[in-house]
This record gives C-alpha cells, structure tokens and sequence, in this order.
C-alpha cells in the first residue's frame, strides 16, 4: 500500500513571498489532516478535512494560510505571504475515517523562510 | 484542556535498559492514546495505542501503561536498542468524536551501545 505522499521535501523562500505544500493521501482515505513541526516540538494541527469538508481549522491562521481539497482526495496548503516564524515541517496525515482508525503520516515538507 | 504534557525532554539510556516516558492529559473527553515514532526527516509513524477500558497494552517490548483515574499514560520500551533512537511523541483524541490528534512536545531518545 503507497503511502501519504506530500512535495515539495523542501521548499526556501524568502519572507513575504508564496508557497504551496502538495499532499496525496493513501488511497480510500477520507480524512485528511496538515500538521505544522515547529523544529523541538510536536506536530499542531492546522486543519483537518472530512472527505472536501472542513472539519476543523480553527488553528489555522486564515490571514495568511489556506487550505483545499477540492475533489476529496489530494489537497493543498498554502500560505501567503510566509513570515519567518513559518519555517517549519508540515506535515500531511490521512486516516481511513475520522473514527478509531490510525492516521498515517507522509514525510513532511521542511519550509525554510529566510 | 487540550493540552498534553510529556515529559522528560530527553533521554539516555544504556542498551539492554528500559526506557520510560509519560504523558498527563486534563481533557477527560479523550478516548484515543497513541504513541508515534520519528526518525530524523521521517514523518511519525505509529508505535502502539491504549483506549481507556484497558490499563496496559504490550506489543513486544513496548508497553503502554494507563492510568485513568491520575490521566496519565506512559510507554515503556524493554531492552532498549540503538535502533530505538529517535523522538517519540505521545498524543491523545477524542476518537469517537473524530477529532485529531494533539501531540506533546516530543521525548527524544538516544539508546547508547
């Protein structure tokens, strides 16, 4: 079974600039989660998708981050424009459902503003 | 509420020794507690998880050990490894709501031959 895929594996831009994250999850899977891994820390939730719904996304800072999954499977996070305190790992998780099921993690990509 | 809080930071153990790390949670609500495992530019993976009916689960020589009543949790690795070095986070959902997972800060182990 292929994994969660995610690209770019690392990404430098320069503050105030734009990026966009691309995540494919395992296949079947309707719940689709992005994580922010701030370098020393564990993963925060930014948003979480049920199938193309939004779940959750009140850690997400809307400002300046945005999310999609339009046809309910890969998604997309975006964010415009990144400031420094965004250099991190994101991280995109996908779980068979929302309910008693394992979510798996893809290998994350490292966000390096400067 | 939300929060978990893991403890130690870090930790050293000799090969062959056993490792202990714990978590606390406040939010009674919580029903899903996992731990996952990070290697460095991995992404976590899961170890094992406990939900609250049962007091330990074993899976060869990881243990979790929970206590409901103190909500606390913590795992257990016997006869540590350097293989086992890496950063271990516990975590904690309330699965039958379907919410996500909120992770503590993070333990990280370096197992020493």
């Amino acid at each position: 079974e292929a994994g969660v895929a995610q690209s770019p594996r690392y990404k430098i831009i320069e503050k105030r600039q734009s990026v966009a994250f691309w995540c494919n999850p395992i296949s079947g899977h309707a719940t689709l989660y992005w994580y922010q891994q701030i370098l020393g820390q564990g993963p925060k939730l930014l948003i979480q998708f049920q199938n193309n719904g939004v779940v959750d996304d009140s850690q997400l800072p809307k400002d300046r981050f945005s999310a999609e999954r339009l046809k309910g499977v890969d998604s997309t996070l975006k964010i415009q424009p990144a400031k420094l305190e965004d250099s991190a790992v994101y991280l995109c998780a996908s779980s068979l459902t929302a309910l008693n099921t394992e979510a798996f993690f893809g290998q994350g990509t490292r966000l390096t503003v400067v | 509420q939300q929060q978990v809080k893991q403890s130690p930071q870090s930790l050293i153990v000799q090969k062959g020794g056993i490792s202990i790390i714990n978590c606390a949670y406040e939010n009674t609500a919580f029903d899903y507690f996992p731990w996952y495992q990070q290697f460095p530019g991995k992404g976590p993976a899961l170890l094992i998880a406990i939900r609250p009916d049962v007091s330990e689960k074993k899976e060869g020589r990881f243990t979790i050990s929970f206590n409901k009543s103190a909500k606390q949790f913590s795992l257990h690795i016997m006869d540590s490894q350097p293989g086992d070095s890496a950063t271990y986070f516990c975590a904690a959902s309330t699965n039958q709501a379907g919410t996500a997972l909120i992770f503590g800060k993070g333990t990280t182990l370096s197992v020493s031959s």
